[in-house]
């Protein structure tokens, strides 16, 4: 069952901060954040796993809730280069080989 | 390190026709996983591939098939075209099967159907 991403899409200035919501139905294993920019391959953020932590890599970092089956992504103070589609791909537990995918939010960051 | 490659990159094809595309992973990578991309459907899950073994497969018809050669490259193989399959379908490939590990993508192959 495909996670869902909100939102759908968001728009900002330079330096805002902002928060992508991935959330499940069923209890997920991992959750994964990947990145697309327009005409490319889709690029990997990080991992989260069930029972791991917080997971940051520079101004990104993410969180998995297990109690609400959802994981966030924090962009903060947010730079152009972040512009781009953020997917977040679950893995659920007894089902733990098959990645699913949201379908991805708009992120356009303006000068 | 060379990349993930796909060929073609594009293609046009008519409905009824056939096409296979191919994946070459990342050397040393053994699994190869196969996503369709449409408009505001994200990444749709075809199949995975590790050690040319179908190890899982997405809820897709029978139409579409794929197989996993020995040196570990991949081809997806769609059969009876439809218009609904114009998408851009990336191939993943990473060391082993599993979901605990980074996926690379190619750059896809942009298959439109008339």
């Amino acid at each position: 069952q495909q996670p869902v991403q909100s939102p759908q899409a968001v728009i900002l200035r330079e330096g805002e901060d902002a928060v992508i919501n991935c959330s499940s139905s069923k209890a997920l294993y991992s959750v994964h954040w990947y990145r697309q920019k327009h005409g490319e391959a889709p690029v990997f953020l990080m991992i989260l796993l069930k029972g791991g932590e917080q997971k940051g890599h520079e101004k990104i970092s993410a969180s998995f809730n297990e109690k609400k089956q959802q994981s966030s992504l924090y962009l903060t103070a947010s730079q152009l280069s972040y512009s781009g589609t953020y997917f977040c791909g679950t893995a659920y537990s007894g089902s733990a080989r098959q990645l699913t995918f949201g379908s991805g939010t708009q992120l356009t960051v303006l000068p | 390190k060379a990349g993930v490659t796909q060929t073609p990159r594009y293609l046009i094809k008519t409905r009824g026709q056939q096409v296979t595309l191919s994946c070459s992973p990342i050397s040393g990578h053994r699994s190869v996983s196969w996503y369709q991309q449409t408009p505001g459907q994200g990444l749709q899950f075809l199949f995975e591939y590790f050690s040319e073994t179908q190890r899982n497969k997405g809820n897709f018809p029978g139409r579409f098939s794929g197989r996993q050669f020995s040196n570990s490259r991949s081809e997806m193989n769609v059969s009876t075209l439809e218009l609904g399959d114009s998408a851009l379908y990336l191939c993943a490939s990473r060391p082993t099967t599993g979901n605990t590990g980074e996926l690379f993508f190619g750059e896809g192959s942009r298959l439109t159907v008339l």
